[in-house]
């Protein structure tokens, strides 16, 4: 596509229920991010793929977020057992590499909210 | 390690006069500086960056940065400021060695009418 897709826009969950969080980058780019953007946080690095390489998970808070990649493209996020501290806005990027030349392009992003 | 800070969590300007957010960072080694900017309910948008070279990069909607190696700084900049500037603005730094930028806190610019 065009940009960076991430769906859906919006989601509420109540305490304790998983969510899934998806982006799509843009076609041709090998890299991937997720960030997370709380009020007054900045952006938090959550995980990051590369091609097929193994995923550099060092950002992720706790072991109730993981994240895949499926064929070099698609990518989910997946929060179980969600709590209120979760409420935020999950933004992805894509790179076309990993060459410093590059920017990323970011989606729009998931505002979940945790009630 | 890296790091970025932004200092300032707002910044107010009158349209028509200069603005300057501001950007400092810390890398090992030779940095890689972007800003972008966000706009409500938006994605972030790439604005410039700075890999090598002139120390002065120009970008989107007429925003400028500089690049300065001994103050450790890429102020953004644009001479003269519109309303349809106001936004959050987002500076990033990653080292030569890394492959994941880090993010400033992001500054929020109101430009007054």
């Amino acid at each position: 596509g065009a940009g960076v897709s991430q769906s859906p826009s919006n989601k509420v969950t109540e305490k304790g229920k998983d969510v899934e969080l998806r982006c799509d980058p843009i076609s041709g780019h090998t890299a991937l991010y997720w960030y997370r953007q709380s009020l007054g946080q900045g952006l938090e690095f959550l995980i990051y793929f590369q091609g097929n390489s193994a995923p550099d998970k060092s950002g992720l808070p706790s072991d109730r977020f993981s994240a895949e990649r499926t064929g070099g493209s698609v990518s989910t996020l997946t929060i179980q057992r969600t709590q209120q501290e979760d409420s935020a806005v999950y933004l992805c990027a894509s790179s076309i590499g990993q060459s410093e030349g590059y920017g990323y392009t970011f989606g729009s992003g998931t505002r979940l909210t945790v009630v | 390690a890296q790091s970025v800070a932004q200092p300032e969590d707002q910044v107010n300007v009158a349209e028509g006069n200069p603005l300057t957010v501001k950007c400092t960072y810390s890398v090992s080694g030779n940095p890689y500086l972007f800003w972008y900017v966000q706009y409500p309910n938006r994605g972030l948008q790439f604005l410039l960056k700075y890999i090598t070279g002139d120390n002065l990069v120009k970008g989107s909607y007429g925003f400028e940065a500089e690049f300065n190696k001994s103050q450790t700084s890429f102020h953004l900049k644009k001479p003269s400021a519109l309303v349809s500037d106001s936004a959050l603005y987002f500076c990033a730094v990653k080292s030569g060695g890394s492959y994941i930028p880090t993010f400033g806190r992001g500054t929020s610019l109101i430009v007054h009418p």
